[in-house]
């Protein structure tokens, strides 16, 4: 069964630093671009990073400096570092697969496969 | 970056009903647009891709049109299952974003 697992979301005073995983099972993992999306309670989606199968990453004017998002083929494995957290970065962190197709004449990314999520809080 | 906008943000139906909701791209993204289902304390589900590709396992029901900057998702007659929120997403761009969510309620 293909499935995603987050890990390391916690309560963190804002300037802090918190370190997610996400574990893959179930696929080949060095195949696919991987991404965080974000949500905070109550609120809709927001993309937060993405790092493609070769390892071009890509984020979001909102965190861009702030975090960085990593990847070890290895151990089907990709990672979140996030530092000089804001009490606006307080969301449920899921990880997702980006899905690759062949649809009438075009080539299409969606994300197919998601985690449960993993909260963050960033709080005094 | 793309900004996404929904319309309406949310509605109230009945089962059986035909719902209809609204994506808008600012900028042509081509077909490059997605539907999310999503359940209070649930990831979000995929639903269609590329625009009108219905993903494996989702019900006919489920249909999505439209090209360049406007997209429409229809469910042609709502059961009790599908009151949830739903996103559109473009994937023209390195930014993926996604529209605001439309909440489908129960009338």
């Amino acid at each position: 069964e293909e499935q995603l697992e987050e890990s390391g979301g916690g309560m963190v005073q804002p300037g802090g630093s918190l370190r997610l995983s996400c574990a893959a099972s179930g696929f080949t993992f060095s195949s696919y671009a991987m991404h965080w999306v974000r949500q905070a309670t109550g609120k809709g989606l927001e993309w937060v990073s993405s790092i493609g199968f070769a390892g071009d990453t890509y984020y979001p004017v909102s965190v861009k400096g702030r975090f960085t998002i990593s990847r070890e083929n290895g151990k089907s494995s990709f990672y979140l570092q996030m530092d000089s957290l804001r009490a606006e970065d307080t969301a449920v962190y899921y990880c997702a697969r980006e899905g690759v197709r062949a649809y009438g004449s075009g080539t299409y990314w969606y994300f197919d496969l998601w985690g449960r999520g993993t909260l963050v809080t960033v709080s005094s | 970056d793309i900004q996404m906008t929904q319309s309406p943000s949310s509605l109230s139906a009945s089962v059986g009903d035909r719902v209809t909701i609204t994506c808008r791209a600012s900028q042509t993204i081509n077909s490059y647009l997605n539907w999310y289902q999503q359940k209070p304390g649930r990831a979000p589900k995929l639903l269609i891709y590329a625009a009108s590709g219905l993903q494996s396992g989702v019900p006919s029901r489920f249909s999505g049109t439209g090209s360049g900057t406007d997209f429409t998702l229809t469910i042609s007659s709502l059961q009790p299952e599908d009151f949830a929120t739903y996103y559109c997403q473009q994937s023209y761009t390195n930014s993926r974003t996604f529209g605001q969510g439309t909440r489908v309620e129960i009338k």
